[in-house]
């Protein structure tokens, strides 16, 4: 069975700061992964898509990084901002499973 | 710029009577998705379609739960009867299919409708 953690659960910071999440899966048989954003009382908002063939994938000041071999990916949030807040999910797709499933999120809080 | 519809964004109502939501998938995506959300489970999917045929729906609670998609600007999600356990938010993505025509590519997520069954 896919289990998808993420750490930490929560987080708050100064804005300014550079942030890892981290984001680890137990079935190492993925074909891509997702980073979403989910700001309180919305839906989801793709930030990065990652094939199992790729690395790494960048977008702005957000970069997302997988090893699939070992079940990990980080998201890397730099010079993070108060807009930043919200809870960041992760989500492998499982070829077994035929779907994404779904972390249960790291929300974060960046402070002025 | 494109993007999923649901309606309603929050619906209110009493054990046992039939709930009906619905979403728009962003024009040429031809993958849909239903998924719940709860404190408890987190997001689960309960339904996918492909050009509108269902091609999963393990995750969804057969005896009251059904999904349709009458054309490809429309897809229904129904409950009947409602419990107060349906309770939840329910979310609709859309996507284009991978190269094998499985659902392994972008999903964007509509803004979910928020349910409340008392």
């Amino acid at each position: 069975k896919q289990e998808v953690t993420q750490i930490p659960a929560a987080l708050s910071v100064p804005e300014g700061e550079n942030l890892v999440l981290n984001c680890s899966f137990t079935d190492s048989a993925i074909y891509n992964l997702q980073w979403f954003r989910q700001d309180p009382g919305k839906g989801l908002t793709s930030l990065l898509l990652i094939q199992s063939s790729q690395r790494e994938q960048t977008s702005g000041r957000l970069n997302a990084s997988l090893d699939k071999s070992s079940g990990r990916s980080t998201l890397y949030i730099a010079a993070s901002q108060p807009g930043d807040s919200a809870t960041y999910l992760c989500a492998p797709f499982s070829g077994g499973y035929n779907k994404l499933i779904f972390g249960a999120g790291t929300r974060l809080a960046v402070h002025p | 710029d494109a993007r999923v519809t649901q309606t309603p964004r929050h619906k209110v109502t009493e054990m046992g009577q039939e709930v009906t939501m619905r979403c728009q998938p962003i024009l040429g995506h031809n993958t849909v998705f239903w998924y719940r959300q709860t404190m408890m489970q987190g997001l689960e999917l309960l339904a996918y379609f492909r050009n509108r045929a269902p091609l999963d729906d393990s995750g969804m609670p057969k005896d009251r739960f059904s999904a349709e998609m009458p054309d490809a600007t429309l897809a229904t999600l129904k409950i009947q009867p409602s419990e107060p356990r349906d309770s939840a938010v329910y979310f609709c993505a859309s996507g284009t299919p991978g190269t094998s025509g499985g659902p392994r590519n972008e999903q964007f997520f509509g803004p979910g409708t928020r349910l409340t069954v008392l």
